[in-house]
């Protein structure tokens, strides 16, 4: 099994700032994503984290805007930039190991 | 494309009361199933899986099984219990996407 870990766990931001947010594994995972989940809704995918290559995006979802990180099996960033009260929602990371995907808490971003 | 439909609810039940939440998927190919679970201020957790038709997922008393005659995946629970309480996503699996459900939330009261 995968522990997947999160931070911040939440932040109130200004708009037009970036936060950026970070997702450790405790274990090698082979594909790692996130999803964005706003009040009262389902996941919806961001993006898959590709280890040393640019992340692959989902429709509706740009890199200026969600740029991705992961340097390795067990780490990713997401940086959500420029910042709008839209932007307010629980940013989730998840990992898929052989047949199981883990989720991280969550990160419940709040733009004022 | 592939989707799940899932009861919306919110279901609000009494404590040992019987539970079923609809879960019906779209799929061109051969899709693996997965509950996954909810509870306030946390991530999802896995509750149940299934990977091909006619196979039960179970778990802590919950319980679905994959139907590919009806495309369903309904999650039940014989009794339930006030720490049940959370939201329930039905999710499927193929290729490398994974879709989820609308998520159903579900209160059980004292």
């Amino acid at each position: 099994s995968a522990v997947i870990s999160q931070k911040p766990s939440r932040d109130i931001c200004q708009r037009g700032t970036s936060l950026t947010i970070q997702c450790q594994v405790d274990s090698q995972v082979t594909m790692m994503f996130w999803y964005r989940q706003q009040p009262g809704q389902s996941l919806t995918l961001i993006a898959t984290a590709n280890q040393g290559s640019e992340a692959t995006y989902e429709s509706g979802f740009v890199i200026d805007k969600f740029p991705i990180s992961r340097p390795n099996l067990t780490f990713s960033t997401l940086t959500v930039s420029n910042m709008s009260p839209e932007d307010s929602s629980i940013y989730l990371c998840s990992g898929r190991q052989g047949s199981e995907q883990y989720f991280g808490p969550g990160t419940r971003l709040t733009v004022t | 494309g592939d989707s799940v439909t899932q009861m919306e609810g919110p279901v609000t039940l009494s404590e040992e009361a019987f539970l079923t939440i609809n879960c019906t998927y779209t799929a061109t190919g051969y899709p693996s199933l997965f509950w996954y679970v909810q509870y306030p201020g946390e991530g999802l957790q896995l509750l149940l899986k299934a990977t091909k038709a006619d196979d039960k997922g179970s778990n802590k008393g919950f319980e679905a099984t994959y139907r590919k005659e009806t495309t369903s995946f309904h999650l039940e629970k014989g009794s339930v219990q006030v720490s049940d309480s959370a939201v329930y996503f039905c999710a499927l699996r193929s290729d490398n996407d994974m879709r989820f459900g609308a998520g159903t939330r579900l209160t059980v009261k004292p």
